[in-house]
């Protein structure tokens, strides 16, 4: 599975939209991109996945660019709930699933 | 529809002894994963099974380390002989085709 980059930290204002950010330059076709979160040590959260396409779901957004280099995860009013550990993560989708690869992932931080 | 469910959320061992975790998947899940977490670290990949299969357990310690997923009954990782390095959060996660959904861990911590 393709690496991902992500910055170590984000802050964000509670009401405002929160951009986080991904390159995953090396991803091949078939390559999904999957976001998690995982908040204080609960186990991860599904947030939203993509092959090329922008997708909306009642959690976030996911744009990813048009070479798929690179994408951004966007929660559009974040709360003060959604500050976790969010986690960009490139891998196949096989016809048997396969393993997901963590990185260290982007703390974000919501604040009043 | 409920969810992941592990158990027991946490566990406390002395060293020597085993640990046993349970984890059932979702309804209508045939695919479940395990992940470690160690203090102040990321998830890590242990194994991948399907019904009564291993089918990927690159991420498995060689030693004391096994899981079965049986054709009835919830999957089980078994560690024996635990010593303090396994003190770790362990993570199952579960899906029909490709979405993992995780559960809410167990926690071990070995004396």
């Amino acid at each position: 599975d393709a690496k991902t980059t992500q910055p170590t930290s984000m802050d964000c204002a509670e009401g405002r939209a929160a951009n986080l950010p991904c390159n995953h330059s090396t991803i091949s076709g078939n390559e999904y991109v999957y976001w998690y979160r995982q908040i204080h040590s609960q186990g991860p959260q599904y947030i939203i996945h993509g092959l090329k396409n922008n997708e909306t779901n009642e959690m976030a957004s996911l744009i990813i660019t048009e070479d798929r280099k690179s994408s951004t995860l966007i929660l559009p009013h974040a709360t003060l709930r959604d500050t976790a550990v969010y986690y960009c993560i490139v891998r196949q989708n096989t016809g048997t699933a396969s393993k997901l690869t963590f990185g260290t992932g982007t703390r974000l931080q919501v604040t009043l | 529809n409920a969810g992941v469910m592990q158990n027991p959320r946490h566990l406390v061992r002395r060293r020597g002894q085993e640990a046993r975790l349970r984890c059932s998947p979702m309804k209508g899940h045939s695919h479940v994963y395990w992940y470690r977490q160690l203090p102040e670290e990321g998830l890590k990949f242990m194994v991948y099974l399907q019904k009564e299969n291993i089918i990927d357990e690159s991420g498995m310690p060689k030693e004391r380390f096994s899981a079965e997923f049986p054709k009835e009954g919830p999957s089980i990782l078994r560690i024996q002989q635990v010593v303090r390095g396994d003190s770790a959060a362990y993570f199952c996660a579960s899906s029909h085709q490709e979405t993992q959904y995780f559960g809410p861990g167990t926690r071990l911590l070995v004396l």
